[in-house]
């Protein structure tokens, strides 16, 4: 089956500066691969995802990459404000017609913004 | 648009206690996912509906968890007897179709086994 493998599992950068989370996966068949904020007490949360059909894709200051051929992904979050303080998953799911897909979830990274 | 909704929020039971959390999807949301997250680490898929049937139920340790969506909507899930390594949040979520689309979490139930 799919595992994700998450790293770094804590990340702390300094306020204006940018992070980094990269993230694995296993299973060459995975086509969506969505990444999660979660704030203290609450539920994830969708921030930005991709298909395997692009290569990158950007939503003001967050931005993910896809490498197929490595099976690597990354979030890379630019000019990092307090509130990007939380938990960060990222995940992978294989999508199609006639099957329905399980998300498989990395491990997490706990990202602080220090002010 | 309201969102998945989940009770209790919180819950404090003795182990092989009996316990049940309720989650309603959004509305027309065709797929239904259980989670358990464990302090620390990230959700891990528990059972995954489609409709009212079980499409992935591979990691349900069925001999003390059992699930049902009646009618494709409400979902309850049941742990009979609880034991301590149980303690964990239990997150329901939903997506619209068959896959690949976004799945909205609930807040979770945030369950202590003592």
């Amino acid at each position: 089956g799919e595992n994700v493998e998450q790293h770094p599992s804590t990340l702390s950068v300094q306020e204006g500066d940018s992070a980094v989370i990269k993230c694995t996966y296993s299973d060459s068949a995975s086509n969506y691969f969505p990444w999660y904020k979660q704030e203290l007490g609450k539920g994830p949360q969708l921030i930005i995802d991709i298909r395997s059909n692009v290569g990158e894709k950007k939503d003001q200051r967050i931005a993910v990459t896809l490498n197929k051929t490595a099976k690597h992904f990354s979030l890379h979050i630019t000019e990092t404000q307090p509130e990007d303080s939380a938990v960060y998953f990222c995940a992978a799911s294989i999508t199609g017609y006639s099957s329905a897909s399980k998300i498989i979830f990395g491990s997490g990274t706990r990202l602080s913004i220090r002010p | 648009e309201a969102g998945v909704a989940q009770s209790p929020r919180y819950k404090i039971i003795e182990k092989r206690q009996s316990v049940a959390f309720w989650c309603n999807p959004i509305s027309g949301h065709a797929t239904l996912y259980w989670y358990q997250q464990i302090l620390g680490q990230g959700p891990k898929l528990l059972i995954q509906f489609q409709n009212n049937g079980v499409v992935d139920d591979s990691q349900l340790p069925k001999d003390r968890f059992s699930a049902e969506r009646l009618k494709g909507v409400d979902s309850t899930l049941k742990i009979q007897p609880a034991k301590l390594e149980d303690s964990a949040v239990y997150l329901c979520a939903s997506s619209p179709d068959r896959g690949g689309s976004e799945a909205f979490f609930g807040q979770g139930t945030r369950l202590t086994v003592v």
